[in-house]
């Protein structure tokens, strides 16, 4: 069973940078990409971005000037910063693990989210 | 990026109906689409991927379905454990879209 344990700062101030930490029980980032996807109140899910186990990013063209997404391998850590934080970042944070499977009929990757931390309530306000 | 879209928002429902949530995204995304269920306070959880392939250890009552714009998630008989929100999410291009969710509630 793998499980993800998310922490950091849930009260920020307008312009200060959100630094969220994710710890995955399992001990390999190999074979899978890992996410970290916000939920407000006002923009419903959204997908911040990922990184693979080689540390390529894929981010969120409407985040991606103020994000880093990295991992820590020596840690089984997985990190997030998003820096000149606004009220609009105001959200719940989860980090997850997305999964390739490959549909052998049809030939086809798919990819889905399996597995979720516990999520971190992130409260920006002056 | 791709506009996913759920109806109803919201649903009221009794133990033991047959229920049916319906999902349409903005362009063709063949089966790259996901179910999940999130209970308040609580992730995500995976119900269903590919569009109609039930994740391993979930009860066979849940079911998708479609391809190309249109699908559905399907609870064939509601039992009390299932009144949650549900949301869509695509997986054929990034950056990864969700819907907005369908709030299941007890009639």
């Amino acid at each position: 069973q793998v499980q993800l344990q998310q922490w950091g700062a849930g009260l920020l101030k307008p312009s200060e940078t959100l630094s969220l930490a994710c710890s995955v029980s399992t001990g390999s980032f190999s074979g899978y990409d890992w996410s970290w996807i916000r939920q407000s109140p006002g923009k419903g899910l959204e997908w911040i971005g990922d990184i693979n186990h080689f540390g390529d990013t894929n981010y969120n063209p409407s985040l991606k000037s103020r994000v880093t997404i990295s991992l820590d391998r020596s840690k089984n850590q997985l990190s997030l910063n998003l820096k000149s934080v606004t009220a609009a970042d105001t959200a719940v944070y989860y980090c997850a693990r997305e999964v390739l499977w490959f549909r052998e009929l049809l030939y086809q990757n798919h990819y889905y989210f399996d597995y979720w931390g516990q999520g971190t309530l992130v409260t920006v306000s002056s | 990026d791709i506009q996913m879209t759920q109806s109803p928002s919201s649903l009221s429902a009794s133990v033991g109906d047959r229920v049916t949530i319906t999902c349409r995204a903005s362009q063709n995304i063949n089966t790259y689409l996901n179910w999940y269920q999130q209970k308040p306070g609580k992730a995500p959880k995976l119900l269903i991927y590919a569009a109609s392939t039930l994740q391993s250890g979930l009860p066979s009552r849940f079911s998708g379905g479609g391809s190309g714009t249109d699908f559905t998630l399907t609870i064939s008989s509601l039992q009390p454990e299932d009144f949650a929100t549900y949301f869509c999410q695509q997986s054929y291009s990034s950056p990864r879209t969700f819907g907005q969710g369908t709030r299941l509630e007890i009639k």
